[in-house]
């Protein structure tokens, strides 16, 4: 079945960048978009940006362009995604997901969510 | 602030019915962009629980249902239970934003 597996924890301190990794498995990882989303401490979900796995063209949230870096790499179904320049307000747990209900864009599969510390 | 507005909370006892409003704009809902409604408990992923208004994905129980008129959208919960206790959030698409959109969130509490 379709399955999105994410890296582990990470804790960084203000001004670093951060890698998420996503792998992909159960089907052909060029088939559907990946989407990444986030929920700080006490807030809601806030969509980040989406990348296409077939030609790795993305498009970020406004709020997020010139720092969210979205990348894929075919060779092992993992799409990435790097924040740079991090914040406090940027501790969250960071989720990818994906759309597999055809004519829909809906978010049906989820990773299980990387939790991202930013603290000095 | 959220383009997509949500009650912060809402709650009724074990069978009752409960509704959860998400008012959108010109550039989301009213312009025909889809709604869909997402269950969010503590610790886990989100669960896709409507999409396109009322369709549920297999598994989802059909005590859950969904509606959309103008610019907002609803999602029922009748025949509440214990289990149903979570965050629920509306999602579309923000045509002046030119990205996705969450509502704030509604916690459902069962009383």
């Amino acid at each position: 079945q379709v399955q999105l597996e994410q890296s582990g924890a990470e804790v960084k301190k203000p001004g670093a960048s951060v890698k998420v990794s996503c792998k992909a498995s159960g089907y052909t990882f060029t088939s559907y978009y990946i989407h990444w989303v986030r929920q700080a401490p006490g807030q809601g979900l806030e969509w980040l940006g989406v990348i296409d796995p077939g030609d790795g063209s993305t498009t970020y949230a406004q709020k997020f362009q010139g720092r969210v870096t979205m990348t894929r790499d075919t060779s092992t179904s993992t799409v990435y995604m790097e924040t740079s320049s991090l914040r406090s307000e940027d501790t969250a747990i960071y989720y990818c997901a994906t759309v597999t209900v055809t004519g829909w864009d809906a978010f049906d599969i989820w990773g299980q969510g990387t939790m991202v510390t930013v603290s000095a | 602030q959220s383009v997509l507005t949500q009650p912060p909370s809402v709650s009724g006892a074990p069978g009752q019915r409960v509704t959860i409003s998400c008012t959108g704009s010109s550039s989301n809902i009213g312009a025909g962009y889809d709604v869909h409604w997402y269950q969010h408990l503590p610790g886990t992923a989100p669960k896709l629980l409507m999409y396109g208004y009322n369709n549920r994905p297999s598994g989802v129980p059909d005590r859950f249902s969904g509606s959309k008129f103008g610019t907002s959208a609803s999602l029922a919960i009748t025949g509440l239970q214990a289990e149903d206790e979570a965050d629920y959030y509306c999602q579309s698409y923000d045509s002046s934003l030119s990205g996705y959109v969450f509502g704030a969130g509604t916690k459902v509490t069962v009383l």
